[in-house]
């Protein structure tokens, strides 16, 4: 159980144009996932916090305007990354807080495949 | 600052023999410290968490306040061990995630 898919697995687009990824949380339901940008052979970094029902909360540095989040019901939110440019190509990984397994740990983030986007 | 710090970009030993990935923080509360582990084209999968105190697949970890320190060790390592290793803190109630830079860990035959 607590399986994340995000869709698409990979994506190309041209520069100017808007991509949307999907982030969902298959057999359990997350008021809360977390959006991260992993460059090559760098770690992951928080983007942004997604919370159902509200605004997303940004990390400092992340341009809220560039990288919209929608988080409309308990299984999916969604990143748009608006008006691409080369440098927004990354792989873009969510996670989703679901119910801690054994081992006394209340809630666990469980990721995704992760997206990978390249913009030409 | 919260801070995660993985010296080692690459790890490589022999099947058999120990293996320590060594993690260090930074954060002035109380932090919830986890090893997280991707292999080869997974997902990143939590590994484990200070708070068990568990064994997992022979790792074990103990968190050292004094040294600021979770590091990850297994006594005789495994080639299915290989795998990226990523050092993770929570402040917030598991709201956020602060992750080192990542430990590649190649075992060979």
């Amino acid at each position: 159980g607590a399986v994340v898919s995000q869709h698409p697995s990979w994506v190309i687009c041209k520069s100017g144009t808007s991509v949307k990824i999907e982030c969902r949380s298959l057999d359990f339901q997350a008021t809360t996932m977390f959006w991260y940008r992993q460059f090559p052979k760098q770690s992951l970094m928080l983007m942004a916090t997604s919370n159902e029902g509200s605004k997303a909360t940004y990390e400092q540095g992340v341009e809220k305007d560039k990288f919209l989040i929608n988080h409309a019901s308990l299984t999916l939110s969604t990143l748009t990354v608006t008006s691409a440019h080369p440098e927004d190509s990354s792989f873009y990984i969510c996670s989703a807080r679901g119910p801690g397994l054994a081992g006394g740990l209340r809630y666990e983030q469980y990721f995704g495949p992760g997206t990978r986007l390249t913009v030409t | 600052a919260q801070r995660v710090t993985q010296p080692e970009k690459l790890l490589s030993v022999f099947k058999g023999a120990p293996v320590e990935l060594k993690c260090n923080y930074s954060y002035s509360g109380s932090p919830e410290l986890f090893w997280y582990v991707q292999y080869s084209r997974q997902r990143l999968q939590l590994l484990l968490r200070h708070i068990s105190r568990e064994s997992i697949k022979g790792f074990t970890a103990d968190l050292n306040k004094g040294e600021t320190s979770f590091h990850l060790k297994k006594p005789f390592a495994q080639e299915e061990d290989s795998a990226m290793y990523y050092c993770a803190l929570s402040y917030t109630g598991f709201q956020k995630l602060v992750f080192g830079t990542g430990t590649r860990l190649l075992v060979s035959p």
